[in-house]
């Protein structure tokens, strides 16, 4: 089993839809939270940061944790086409900052 | 967020020939960088650790002699590349941080090996 566990998708919602991404995890030693948005050929572009159970919210986007379920979610209000993208989540420990990655969610958004 | 500037964004090679990967980190010392391959439709894979001024730590499987890895400063990272051939097409990616600071990641470098 793999320490993190994304749906790779693809998912297709229409312009305006709530989208919600998803991950778990089996590893109770990761406290840090990571959702990271890639266009195709590029770099991961860091969207949220977390490190607590709760939500937190910048913009369009909430990250969400639940630590005893071990689980975590993404959700992007109003998206749009400029939304399609795959969504990676990631994860670490508290010693050093190698990074954990889910095989990141394919996003279509459709006008 | 932190700015990690990786050149080139895509580079076309003969097979045999060696290929250089730079990772800058431009307004942050990175005591750390990590070196990643993507392959289409997959996740990130962890290559390497690089540490300032040590030798690189590799994942399991990837061998040391092929894909060199320096660090010279806190600065700059680079990938070589070595001997490369079809296989090693990939799309390569760095990354850099400090602490328990997220990670910021360079724009990737596509390689075609010909």
């Amino acid at each position: 089993q793999k320490e993190v566990e994304q749906d790779p998708g693809p998912l297709s919602v229409p312009e305006g839809a709530i989208v919600s991404l998803n991950c778990t995890y089996s590893n109770s030693a990761f406290q840090y939270f990571m959702w990271y948005r890639q266009y195709s050929r590029k770099g991961p572009e860091l969207l949220m940061y977390t490190y607590s159970s709760g939500n937190k919210e910048d913009g369009r986007f909430t990250a969400q944790v639940d630590k005893s379920s071990k689980y975590i979610s993404l959700f992007i209000r109003d998206s749009q086409p400029s939304d399609s993208a795959t969504y990676l989540c990631a994860m670490k420990g508290n010693s050093g900052y190698a990074l954990n990655f889910g095989k990141g969610t394919s996003l279509l958004v459709t006008p | 967020g932190a700015v990690v500037s990786q050149h080139p964004s895509r580079v076309i090679c003969k097979s045999g020939t060696s290929v250089k990967i730079e990772c800058r980190s431009l307004d942050f010392q990175a005591t750390t960088m990590f070196w990643y391959r993507q392959f289409p439709k997959q996740s990130l894979m962890l290559m390497a650790t690089s540490n300032e001024g040590s030798k690189a730590t590799y994942e399991q499987g990837v061998e040391k002699d092929k894909f060199l890895i320096n660090h010279a400063s806190l600065t700059l990272s680079t990938l070589t590349v070595t001997s490369a051939h079809p296989e090693d097409s990939s799309f390569y990616i760095c990354s850099g941080g400090w602490g328990n600071t997220e990670a910021f990641f360079g724009q990737g470098t596509r390689l075609t090996v010909v």
